[in-house]
């Protein structure tokens, strides 16, 4: 069935540094959504990518779309210590539902 | 904060014993998802139900079994608890129109 990897698993950064976390499928993606989910808390939506080479902006937050929509990434410009937790890609399938990536925790170093 | 709630929170059972959570979609939805979450994991697709009815399944035994109501609130009931079985279960409510999901706090079930 339909995969999606996700690296890093982990990613220290200092504070004010970048952060990015990389998602692969072997298959062509419909669509995929990208969550974040805090320390004890539960999966929070970001934003969802449908179009081949998309690029959206939230803030410090910008998400692509690959070209050839197998590849997706999400890039946070000078980290904040509110963007700590853990960030999943969700591949869409054609049943309405998602194939989740395992997650990149992001942990501030102090 | 979404409009999806999850009971109980929290839950302590032992191994065989029967166990119920419940889930109230968002007002809107037509969909919900069950997710199990061991720590440190990412969410595991259980199943869905869409207009109550069983929407796809994930690699779950038929232990694991659920339903949807027609106020699109949903059960999920796992019989013969094992330890494995203690995680995080998350609901998740969305719609055809774009799919996003809206989840839940969670029930963080223990198995002892």
């Amino acid at each position: 069935g339909q995969q999606v990897m996700q690296i890093p698993q982990y990613q220290h950064v200092q504070e004010g540094e970048d952060f990015t976390t990389y998602c692969n499928s072997s298959t062509t993606l419909s669509n995929i959504q990208w969550y974040k989910q805090r320390p004890g808390g539960h999966p929070v939506f970001l934003i969802q990518l449908v179009k081949s080479g998309e690029v959206k902006k939230q803030k410090r937050l910008t998400f692509q779309f690959g070209e050839a929509k197998k590849n997706s990434s999400l890039h946070i410009t000078a980290t904040q210590t509110t963007d700590v937790g853990t960030y999943f890609c969700a591949a869409g399938d054609s049943n309405y539902q998602l194939i989740w990536g395992a997650g990149t925790k992001l942990i501030i170093k102090p | 904060e979404t409009g999806v709630t999850q009971s109980p929170t929290h839950l302590i059972k032992t191994r065989g014993q029967q166990v119920t959570l419940r889930c109230s979609s968002q007002s809107g939805h037509n969909t919900v998802s069950w997710y199990q979450q061991a720590l440190g994991q990412g969410p595991q697709f259980i199943f869905q139900y869409y207009r109550e009815e069983e929407n796809g399944r994930g690699n779950f035994p038929p232990r694991f079994s659920g339903l949807q109501f027609p106020n699109y609130s949903s059960e999920l009931n796992v019989n013969a608890l094992e330890l494995d079985d203690s995680a995080l279960y998350l609901c998740a409510s969305s719609s055809r129109r774009d799919n996003e999901q809206f989840f839940g706090p969670g029930t963080r079930l223990t198995v002892l």
